[in-house]
């Protein structure tokens, strides 16, 4: 069963409007969460992640959102760009584990 | 320094034929994972192997799948008697610590059972 629920599927934002991807969970012994991009025949690659002590994270134009009480996070993407067009993944990790559950990805195209 | 490498990046293969893919992990990285990734899902997890210990096969579909680490580096993982829908990207990471930190993915093999 789909451990992270990840919405929407697929997203289309006019270059430089703001991209938000949002994920949720029910195991509440995650308490590591990333997002990962993946371009067309690459593989995913770490963007930003975060651990449920902070209810925010940025860095540069991506910010992690994080609500405990609620079991969700979202990822926003600032001034999006066509070049951040790309699968996004969001996932989550328990404590002291190792296997990543993702969801099952948002994709999104930024037009020019 | 490499990333993650895997091979072949493409394999086409013929219901019930067995396939071999290849890991291999950035160097020095004690932590390998294999994932699957099917169209329109996410990636689902299938072994972990960590240095000299027993791996996780909790994620392994079926007793057709099966994975070996080497001197604790390349990964091979071996599907036997394919059907079609073993069709999916499998994905190899790696990470430089037990379970812990960033996982690095390869770019995938990407397989298609006919």
């Amino acid at each position: 069963q789909q451990q992270v629920k990840q919405s929407p599927q697929s997203l289309i934002v006019q270059k430089g409007g703001i991209s938000i991807i949002n994920c949720a969970y029910e195991n509440t012994a995650f308490d590591y969460f990333p997002w990962y991009q993946q371009f067309p025949g690459k593989g995913p690659a770490l963007l930003i992640a975060i651990r449920p002590d902070v209810s925010e994270k940025k860095e540069g134009r991506f910010t992690i959102s994080f609500n405990k009480s609620a079991k969700q996070f979202s990822l926003h993407i600032m001034d999006s760009q066509p070049g951040d067009s790309a699968t996004y993944f969001c996932a989550a990790r328990r404590e002291a584990g190792y296997a990543l559950n993702f969801g099952k990805g948002t994709s999104l195209l930024v037009t020019p | 320094g490499a990333g993650v490498s895997q091979s072949p990046s493409n394999k086409v293969t013929e219901k019930g034929k067995d396939v071999e893919l290849r890991c291999d992990p950035i160097s020095g990285h004690t932590a390998l994972y294999w994932y699957r990734q099917s169209l329109g899902q996410g990636l689902e997890f299938l072994i972990y192997f960590q240095g000299n210990s027993a791996p996780d096969k909790s994620g392994l579909p079926s007793d057709r799948f099966s994975a070996e680490r080497t001197g604790g580096s390349v990964s091979t993982l071996t599907i036997q008697r394919t059907q079609q829908e073993d069709s999916a990207v499998y994905l190899c990471a790696s990470s430089p610590g037990q379970g812990l930190g960033t996982q690095y993915f390869g770019p995938g093999t990407r397989l298609l059972v006919l």
